[in-house]
């Protein structure tokens, strides 16, 4: 258990719907990371947050969008959800940001559009 | 711009046998080099990262900056060691991770 959090595990929706993923990182981490994996495009950095701030913005489509709260816990907005969207989601964490850190996963949100 | 190649998709041994899994990458300044191994798209796991040089689950990694090279080695295989492999960077001020493609790697008994 790495103890990154990642609600709901699955879940299935129609196109055009909104989701949240919902994401909690390790005690003491103050870095949040979102992650897609597809099987096209493999695993593809979307957007980085460190204590509240947006730190890094990667592949993250304008449908999309993420916050992390006070409580350092993240959320990952998916709007309009087409075909495409079908993936894991993977949130991070990390202490800080500098060299020498460590990145732990969480198991991933599957996320099926239909 | 931050790129990492891993130039196998696939790689399949048989049990006992020696396995390289290749990583090559591209970062104009010092990068921070890492492995993490998924299994069954389970979540990804750290399995090595260069800066520490130890060896986990009998693999070890070498960064070479001569070559650009990270490549990942054990000398004898398992079949538990079947798995996807993926080469990650990290370097900046960000500190965000940027992933190679994978490799999957299948011991066979």
């Amino acid at each position: 258990d790495s103890g990154v959090t990642q609600t709901p595990k699955h879940l299935i929706t129609a196109t055009g719907q909104r989701v949240t993923l919902r994401c909690s990182p390790r005690s003491g981490d103050l870095s949040v990371y979102w992650y897609q994996q597809s099987l096209d495009q493999g695993l593809q950095f979307l957007i980085q947050y460190y204590n509240g701030e947006e730190r890094a913005k990667g592949n993250i489509l304008e449908r999309f969008s993420a916050q992390q709260f006070p409580d350092l816990h993240s959320e990952l907005n998916l709007s309009s959800l087409e075909l495409g969207d079908s993936a894991l989601y993977f949130c991070a964490s990390s202490f800080g940001t500098g060299f020498g850190n460590t990145i732990y996963f969480g198991e991933g949100s599957w996320l099926t559009v239909v | 711009a931050q790129r990492v190649t891993q130039p196998e998709k696939l790689l399949s041994v048989f049990k006992g046998a020696p396995v390289e899994l290749k990583c090559n990458y591209s970062y104009s300044g010092s990068p921070e080099l890492f492995w993490y191994v998924q299994y069954s798209r389970q979540r990804l796991q750290l399995l090595l990262r260069h800066i520490s040089r130890e060896s986990i689950k009998g693999f070890t990694a070498d960064l070479n900056k001569g070559e650009t090279s990270f490549h990942l080695k054990k000398p004898f295989a398992q079949e538990e060691d079947s798995a996807m492999y993926y080469c990650a960077l990290s370097g900046g001020s960000n500190y965000k991770l940027t992933f190679g493609k994978g490799t999957l790697l299948t011991v066979n008994p």
